[in-house]
């Protein structure tokens, strides 16, 4: 598609419950992230994909937090038994270029999915 | 490891004044910089971007930014603010992933 798409747009989980959130990036770009963006704050780096691999998880605030992207494309971000510190803006942004290779096209953000847990 | 910091929080401006924005970042590599913009309701968007080259970026919609190594710094700037340009600002600093900073919120009063 033209640009990243994420669903679902809002989310509200009750307080233990499993949630989803997919990310479909734009076609060819090899690079995935998953930010979090709390209230009144800059997005937090989570993880980091080139294609399939994942090579970054190191900002992922613990292990409910799990990510995949089995295919190269297509990425979900799941979260196990839901707390309330975990409301927030969920971002997926995708690059064509891969990190470290010196060239860098910046990153094209998904509208992101709100998740609310009561 | 790298940061980003934002000094400004909230700024308000009356139309037609000028701004600026200040960003300083941590590290000592090479580093990309960017500015992005969120809209109320709307996803991040670029505004300008540094990699290498002339250290006074220009942007979209009249913003520009100067990059001045000695002193870590990227800040945003535009002569006249208009009241559509009341959104959230992000600098973002890329050596190897995205760091953002915590952005600013601009207030424009028409």
């Amino acid at each position: 598609g033209a640009g990243v798409s994420q669903s679902p747009r809002y989310k509200v989980a009750k307080r233990g419950q499993d949630v989803a959130l997919r990310c479909d990036p734009i076609s060819g770009h090899v690079s995935l992230f998953w930010y979090q963006q709390a209230l009144g704050q800059g997005p937090e780096f989570l993880t980091y994909f080139q294609n399939e691999a994942q090579l970054d998880k190191s900002g992922l605030p613990s292990d409910r937090f799990f990510a995949e992207r089995p295919e190269g494309s297509v990425s979900t971000l799941k979260i196990q038994r839901t707390q309330q510190e975990d409301s927030a803006v969920y971002l997926c942004a995708s690059s064509l270029s891969e990190l470290g290779t010196g060239a860098n096209y910046g990153y094209t953000f998904g509208s992101g999915t709100r998740l609310t847990v009561v | 490891a790298q940061s980003v910091s934002q000094h400004n929080h909230h700024v308000i401006l009356s139309e037609a004044a000028s701004l600026e924005l200040g960003c300083n970042y941590s590290y000592g590599g090479t580093v990309n910089l960017f500015w992005y913009v969120q809209y109320p309701g709307q996803h991040l968007q670029l505004l300008l971007k540094y990699f290498s080259g002339d250290p006074l970026v220009k942007g979209i919609k009249g913003f520009e930014a100067e990059f001045i190594k000695s002193k870590f710094s990227f800040n945003l700037r535009k002569p006249s603010v208009q009241w559509s340009d009341t959104a959230e600002y992000f600098c973002a600093v890329n050596s190897g992933d995205m760091r953002f900073g915590a952005g600013t919120r601009l207030t424009v009063k028409p």
